[in-house]
C-alpha cells in the first residue's frame, strides 16, 4: 500500500529565512511525488513533481523539492520564504496505475 | 472559465437528505475523482473512474456513491447524509499521467 507522512502539522518561518516541509513516502515500486499548495477557500494547486531525472526538482513560486530515494523523501524547500508563501501544503504519491495519496498537511506560517 | 467546475460550492443540509455534488471539466481529462478533506486528516480518495465506463472506489466510499454521466460529468451522492460527512470535497481530473487539477470545492455542512 502506499502512504505519506507530513510529520509537522505546523511550521513557522520568519520572512526572509529558509523554510523546508518534511515528506517521506512508501510504496511498492518507482514513485512519482508531488507538492500541492492549498491558499484559504481554495482547491489545491500543482506546485511540482519528481517522475524521473534528477533528483533536485524545481516548481512554482521558487520552491524546489529533493528526491531522496534512500531516506524515501520528497521535503519541499524555498531559500527566503514570503508571508505569501503561507498556506496548507501537502506531499502526494502514487506508483503505477493508481490515484494519489496524500499527506495530512502541513500549515506554514510565514511572519513578517 | 474554470477547467473544473463544482457546484454547489456551499451547501448545508439536515442529516438523512439525499445530496448531489456535480463536477464537470473542460480539460478533455479521462479520469476525474472525488476526495474528501477533513481538519488534520488531509485528502482522502472515496471513488475514482478512469474512464466513462469505469467507477472504482477508494479508501472511503461507504455512504457515498458515484455517476459517471459523460467524460466531462462526475457526480458524487450522499443517499442518506450523516453529520460525519460533514466536510470539503474535491472533484479532481487527470489524464494518464497522476497530476491532478482540482476544483474549489464544495463544502457540505450536515446537521
Amino acid at each position: 500500500a502506499q502512504s505519506v507522512a507530513q510529520p509537522e502539522d505546523q511550521v513557522n518561518v520568519a520572512e526572509g529565512n529558509p523554510l523546508t516541509v518534511k515528506c517521506t513516502y512508501s510504496v511498492s515500486g518507482n514513485p512519482y511525488l508531488f507538492w500541492y499548495v492549498q491558499y484559504p477557500n481554495r482547491g489545491l494547486q500543482f506546485l511540482l513533481k519528481y517522475i524521473t531525472g534528477d533528483n533536485l526538482v524545481k516548481g512554482s513560486y521558487g520552491f524546489e523539492a529533493e528526491f531522496n530515494k534512500s531516506q524515501t523523501s520528497f521535503h519541499l524547500k524555498k531559500p527566503s520564504a514570503l508571508v505569501s508563501d503561507s498556506a496548507l501544503y501537502f506531499c502526494a504519491v502514487n506508483s503505477g496505475n493508481t490515484p494519489l495519496v496524500f499527506g495530512k498537511g502541513t500549515r506554514l506560517s510565514v511572519i513578517a | 472559465d474554470a477547467d473544473v467546475t463544482q457546484t454547489p460550492r456551499n451547501r448545508i443540509t439536515k442529516t438523512g437528505k439525499r445530496i448531489m455534488l456535480e463536477c464537470s471539466q473542460t480539460k478533455g481529462h479521462d479520469r476525474m475523482y472525488w476526495y474528501r478533506q477533513d481538519p488534520g486528516l488531509g485528502l482522502r480518495l472515496i471513488y475514482y473512474s478512469f474512464d466513462v465506463k469505469d467507477i472504482n472506489k477508494g479508501e472511503i466510499s461507504d455512504g457515498y456513491s458515484v455517476s459517471r454521466q459523460a467524460q466531462a460529468k462526475f457526480s458524487l451522492s450522499l443517499e442518506s447524509a450523516i453529520p460525519n460527512q460533514t466536510a470539503l470535497y474535491f472533484c479532481a481530473t487527470s489524464d494518464a499521467t497522476p497530476e491532478l487539477f482540482f476544483g474549489e470545492g464544495s463544502r457540505l455542512t450536515v446537521l
